[in-house]
């Protein structure tokens, strides 16, 4: 166990609508990003953040946003769901380092599917 | 573009054998290449990383093997067992993101 929590574990939602996606970092981790699994493929880069602002973000859509939260929590929301935003949607956790990219942990992962 | 090339697609051993799984980048930038291990339904496991300034790094069973010249790196498992069937993930890292590769699918005959 990674000591990464997210929630829902499954959501349905229908074309159109806005989800948010929660995740719990590691104790002791101040940063936390997103990915999203599509069936078959490797995690795909959203965004990142750390101390509460976005650090860094993928090749996503602006209604894909985020927040971080004081106890370095943080939320997934996308707006506006299309059928291809059906997913794995992966939360990793880290300890920000001034060496570049470090040991991140994943989650067990919200699976979206939009109908 | 696939900023981080991974092969084979998938592989089948006999228990015992030792699967090898390759990765290949372009970006010089990157500093950090961990390998994950996922089983259907569940999140990237972390099972080994390394730094570009060593060539090989031993966990266990796993070794990576790193050539920064070739910007080539390889997962050696060693007595594979029915329990490594997965799907197995190259990553590439610089700053604040990881480029993960198509993934190896790996089973592992009893």
């Amino acid at each position: 166990e990674t000591g990464v929590t997210q929630s829902p574990t499954h959501l349905i939602k229908t074309r159109g609508q806005q989800v948010t996606l929660r995740c719990s970092s590691q104790s002791g981790h101040n940063t936390v990003s997103w990915y999203q699994q599509a069936l078959g493929q490797g995690p795909q880069f959203i965004f990142q953040y750390y101390r509460e602002e976005e650090n860094g973000r993928g090749n996503f859509p602006p209604r894909f946003s985020g927040l971080q939260f004081p106890n370095y929590s943080s939320e997934l929301n996308v707006n506006a769901l299309e059928l291809d935003d059906s997913a794995l949607y992966l939360c990793a956790s880290s300890l920000a380092v001034s060496r570049g990219a470090g040991e991140a942990f994943f989650g067990q992962g919200t699976r979206l599917t939009v109908v | 573009q696939q900023q981080v090339k991974q092969s084979p697609q998938s592989l089948i051993v006999q228990k015992g054998g030792i699967p090898i799984i390759n990765c290949a980048y372009e970006n010089t930038a990157f500093d950090y290449f961990p390998w994950y291990q996922q089983f259907p339904g569940k999140g990237p496991a972390l099972l080994i990383a390394i730094r570009p300034d060593v060539s090989e790094k031993k966990e266990g069973r796993f070794t990576i093997s790193f050539n920064k010249s070739a910007k080539q790196f390889s997962l050696h498992i060693m007595d594979s067992q029915p329990g490594d069937s997965a799907t197995y993930f190259c990553a590439a890292g610089a700053g604040n993101q990881f480029y993960f590769g198509t993934g190896t699918s790996l089973t592992v005959i009893p």
